[in-house]
């Protein structure tokens, strides 16, 4: 079946630190991905997505690549800000439009 | 654009009792989905329509939920009775239908504390 494991946290970084978030799945087919963000007090919001593989997924300075190869969807960030603290979801969507969550990651961004 | 609506946002109620959440998708987003989200995990899914059709339900405890999407629209999700494990965040989301490409959109949430 269709699965998401994403790295446990809670992660705390230093302002200006680099991020990543490990995002690894198992699906049958094709699958879209997804990060997804969820700020304090604020419902999922979508980041980022890759429709296909090698397409890399970017916004507010978040990157991620769709990797069939290592089946992987690493969140990538070269310089966090406070206000990037949240939880952020991994996801697969399938050919049923049907959607895969991880468990979340916390982030905490210290000045 | 009108988001996803969702209410009541907070509701306390104590075991063995009735509560229902009202869930307003995104106009003209065939897909509605019912999400069950737990403290520290990530949203598990109840119910999926596409239109009025229920798509799945697989997961839905059935003796105690349930939910209907009549013309296709709005939907309810209702449990009774409520037990403590069912406190949890309880989140609506909607979609294009028929897009694995597409996004979800989702609403504030319905927390949910069951004494």
């Amino acid at each position: 079946g269709n699965s998401v494991t994403q790295m446990e946290g809670p992660v705390t970084l230093s302002e200006e630190a680099f991020l990543t978030i490990n995002c690894t799945y198992t699906a049958t087919g094709y699958p879209s991905l997804f990060w997804y963000v969820q700020y304090p007090g604020e419902g999922l919001q979508l980041l980022l997505k890759a429709t296909k593989a090698d397409d890399k997924g970017s916004n507010k300075g978040f990157e991620a690549t769709y990797r069939k190869e290592t089946t992987s969807f690493h969140l990538e960030k070269g310089s966090v800000q406070v206000s990037d603290s949240a939880v952020y979801f991994c996801a697969l969507s399938d050919s049923g439009n049907q959607f895969y969550f991880g468990t979340g990651t916390s982030l905490t961004v210290i000045p | 654009e009108a988001g996803v609506a969702q209410s009541p946002r907070y509701k306390i109620i104590e075991k063995r009792q009735s509560v229902a959440f009202w869930c307003n998708p995104i106009s003209g987003h065939a897909t509605l989905y019912w999400y069950q989200q737990i403290l520290g995990q990530g949203p598990k899914l109840l119910i999926q329509f596409q239109n009025n059709g229920v798509v799945d339900d697989s997961q839905l405890p059935k003796d105690r939920f349930s939910a209907e999407r009549l013309k296709g629209v709005d939907s309810t999700l209702k449990i009774q009775p409520a037990k403590l494990e069912d406190s949890a965040v309880y989140l609506c989301a909607s979609s294009l239908a028929g897009q694995n490409t597409g996004e979800l959109f989702f609403g504030e949430g319905s927390r949910l504390t069951v004494l």
